[in-house]
């Protein structure tokens, strides 16, 4: 069964930092990885999708990198501001599966 | 929009009713998935459909949970006779498709949930 790990579970910065969010998986088949940003009482939104052939995605100040063979994935945020307050949530779609398996995210808080 | 809606944005049920929770996909999109997240959690999977196939729903959590889609396109989410445990978010997503061949067909986009909370 696929497990889906995210380290820390909560995170506080001062505004300006480059930052570094974690998430593991223990089944290493997997199809692709998906980072969201859910902020509260709203849905998920899509950051960036890592294909299993990838090594890495970026959008803007984002950067995701996806280890497959350790079950390893980072979220880099880069010079954050308040406005990235908010949970970040990582999952995978196994090979042959349709599903996500999620973490229980990361909450950032980021100090003005 | 354009995006994935979802309605009624909060419910309240008493323990033992039935509730219905409706979710528009984004127009076009062939896979359509249903999760429920609880406070403080990661969504989990609760059920799968490619167009009104329903094609996974190993994730329900029990029969008075029933979902579908009967024309492919708006699907609704029946809880029967409520628990306190059914309490919280209903998140609905849909994708293109699951067509390996395309990157494009992969990413799923995720409406803004429903908060069901049962008394």
């Amino acid at each position: 069964k696929q497990e889906v790990t995210q380290i820390p579970a909560a995170l506080s910065v001062p505004e300006g930092e480059n930052l570094v969010l974690n998430c593991s998986f223990t089944d290493s088949a997997i199809y692709n990885l998906q980072w969201f940003r859910q902020d509260p009482g709203k849905g998920l939104t899509s950051l960036l999708l890592i294909q299993s052939s990838q090594r890495e995605q970026t959008s803007g100040r984002l950067n995701a990198s996806l280890d497959k063979s350790s079950g390893r994935s980072t979220l880099y945020i880069a010079a954050s501001q308040p406005g990235d307050s908010a949970t970040y949530l990582c999952a995978v779609r196994k090979q042959g599966a349709q599903k996500l398996v999620f973490g229980q995210g990361t909450r950032l808080t980021i100090n003005p | 929009g354009a995006g994935v809606s979802q309605s009624p944005r909060y419910k309240v049920a008493k323990r033992g009713q039935d509730v219905a929770l409706r979710c528009d996909p984004i127009s076009g999109h062939v896979s359509l998935f249903w999760y429920q997240q609880a406070l403080g959690q990661g969504p989990e999977f609760l059920t799968y459909f490619q167009n009104e196939a329903q094609l996974d729903k190993s994730g329900l959590p029990s029969d008075r949970f029933f979902a579908e889609r009967p024309e492919g396109s708006v699907s609704t989410l029946k809880i029967q006779r409520t628990q306190q445990e059914d309490s919280a978010v209903y998140l609905c997503a849909s994708s293109l498709g699951w067509l390996a061949a395309s990157f494009l067909y992969n990413e799923q986009f995720f409406g803004p949930g429903t908060r069901l909370t049962v008394l």
